[in-house]
């Protein structure tokens, strides 16, 4: 079996300041990990995803995550929040050990004070 | 670059109808999902696709619910008789190899049923 715990379901920065979205996971395989963003009303896209290559993982948008198994976390993070990052985000867990499927977080909403 | 469009954007039904939300994954891919968001809620896994049958269903895809890629372009979900709590947002996905790390979100149709 495998989980997604997303820490925050809120997260509220000032712009400019470093953004940090956490994330948890539990996975019986080696799992590959996605961090998705989802703006109002618009569909899912892609931000970086971890397939068991380097541990830190770049991006889009300035945002990198890094994938630390003995925490088994993989946080989001970005040295500094823009207005337009304002948006839902979405840590998922990838089951690489069997049929493919896929485990989204509950999300984290990220507000952007100007 | 390359992008997985889905159709309608948006639908409006009424319970006991059946809809059919249109998909049309990347050329080159050969996995095929779809997904769904209640309002409010995270985004659930419904079907994976693979090799024209299904590779793994959710508890969700229950006999209400049926996939079909009728001529080698369009990955189609059908819904006999649509509920209330079938309205979501529904995002169908498609990946090339089958690991995730290839795998594009479409935009999303967004259903209601009345």
């Amino acid at each position: 079996a495998q989980s997604v715990t997303q820490l925050d379901s809120h997260v509220s920065v000032s712009e400019g300041t470093p953004v940090l979205l956490r994330c948890n996971y539990s996975s019986s395989y080696s799992p590959s990990l996605f961090w998705y963003v989802q703006h109002p009303n618009k569909g899912l896209q892609l931000l970086l995803k971890y397939t068991s290559a380097a541990t830190l993982v770049k991006g889009i948008n300035g945002f990198e995550a890094e994938f630390k198994k003995s925490e088994t976390s993989f946080h989001l993070t970005k040295p500094s929040a823009h207005m337009s990052d304002a948006a839902e985000y979405f840590c998922v867990v990838l089951n690489s050990g069997g049929y493919q499927k896929v485990t989204f977080g509950t999300g984290t909403k990220l507000q952007v004070i100007p | 670059e390359p992008e997985v469009t889905q159709t309608p954007s948006h639908q409006v039904t009424q319970m006991g109808q059946e809809v059919i939300l249109r998909c049309v994954p990347i050329s080159n891919h050969l996995y095929f999902y779809w997904y769904r968001q209640i309002l409010g809620q995270k985004v659930e896994f419904l079907v994976s696709f693979y090799n024209n049958e299904i590779s793994e269903k959710s508890e969700i895809f229950d006999d209400q619910f049926s996939v079909e890629r009728p001529d080698g372009s369009n990955f189609t979900l059908k819904i006999r008789s649509t509920k209330l709590e079938d309205s979501a947002m529904y995002f169908c996905a498609s990946d090339l190899a089958g690991g995730g790390e290839t795998q594009y979100f479409g935009p999303g149709t967004r259903l209601l049923v009345l």
